[in-house]
């Protein structure tokens, strides 16, 4: 079984450019999160779809975040403008459901911005 | 406010010895707590799920205790091997699988 893919795994942009990540999940998987981790700290939510669907968004900054998964299985962030708080690696991950069950990682796009 | 802490946050001993980790939550209305390993570069790998319900999970040289009262969780690793060596990451969901992330013990077994 394929696990879950992400991409690019490393980008480097300056201050106040975009840019975009891309997620695919493990086949049959519903539920789909974006954490962002910063050097030295755990993950942090952004993010978290059911299906097309986003059940939250509560840690995501709308002013600049923004992520969509329009049919249900692959998802992209987007940043813009990119902050120099924003270097950091963002995870993707899946699960079969939503329902206190084990999520599964991608390798994570590790972000710096200059 | 859930906030979950992880004590130490870096632990070196040398190859053999019988470890524990902790992790500690403020919120002792948890749905779930898992325990993850993080290699340099990569994504985060599962090792043990425990539901609220449950006291304890068990996968190989792996243990992990559960005490909801307490806010309190270890993760017991026997005879330690220097491929254990990683980051150990505590993640406690609170609903719909939101997890909330401790920052990790940083783990060295010295051969």
């Amino acid at each position: 079984e394929a696990g879950v893919a992400q991409s690019p795994r490393y980008k480097i942009i300056e201050k106040r450019q975009s840019v975009a990540f891309w997620c695919n999940p493990i086949s049959g998987h519903a539920t789909l999160y974006w954490y962002q981790q910063i050097l030295g700290q755990g993950p942090k939510l952004l993010i978290q779809f059911q299906n097309n669907g986003v059940v939250d968004d509560s840690q995501l900054p709308k002013d600049r975040f923004s992520a969509e998964r329009l049919k249900g299985v692959d998802s992209t962030l987007k940043i813009q403008p990119a902050k120099l708080e924003d270097s950091a690696v963002y995870l993707c991950a899946s699960s079969l459901g939503q329902n206190q069950e084990t999520q599964y990682f991608g390798p994570g796009t590790r972000l710096l911005v200059l | 406010k859930q906030e979950v802490t992880q004590i130490p946050a870096a632990l070196s001993v040398p190859e053999g010895e019988n470890l524990v980790l902790n992790c500690s939550f403020t919120d002792s209305a948890i749905y779930n707590l898992q325990w993850f390993r993080q290699d340099p570069g990569k994504g985060l790998t599962s090792l043990l799920l425990i539901q609220s319900s449950q006291r304890e999970q068990t996968s190989g040289r792996l243990n992990a205790s559960l005490d909801k009262s307490s806010g309190r969780s270890t993760l017991y690793i026997a005879a330690s091997q220097p491929g254990d060596s990683a980051t150990y990451l505590c993640a406690v969901a609170y609903n719909f699988n939101k997890f909330y992330f401790g920052s990790g013990t940083k783990l060295n077994v010295k051969p």
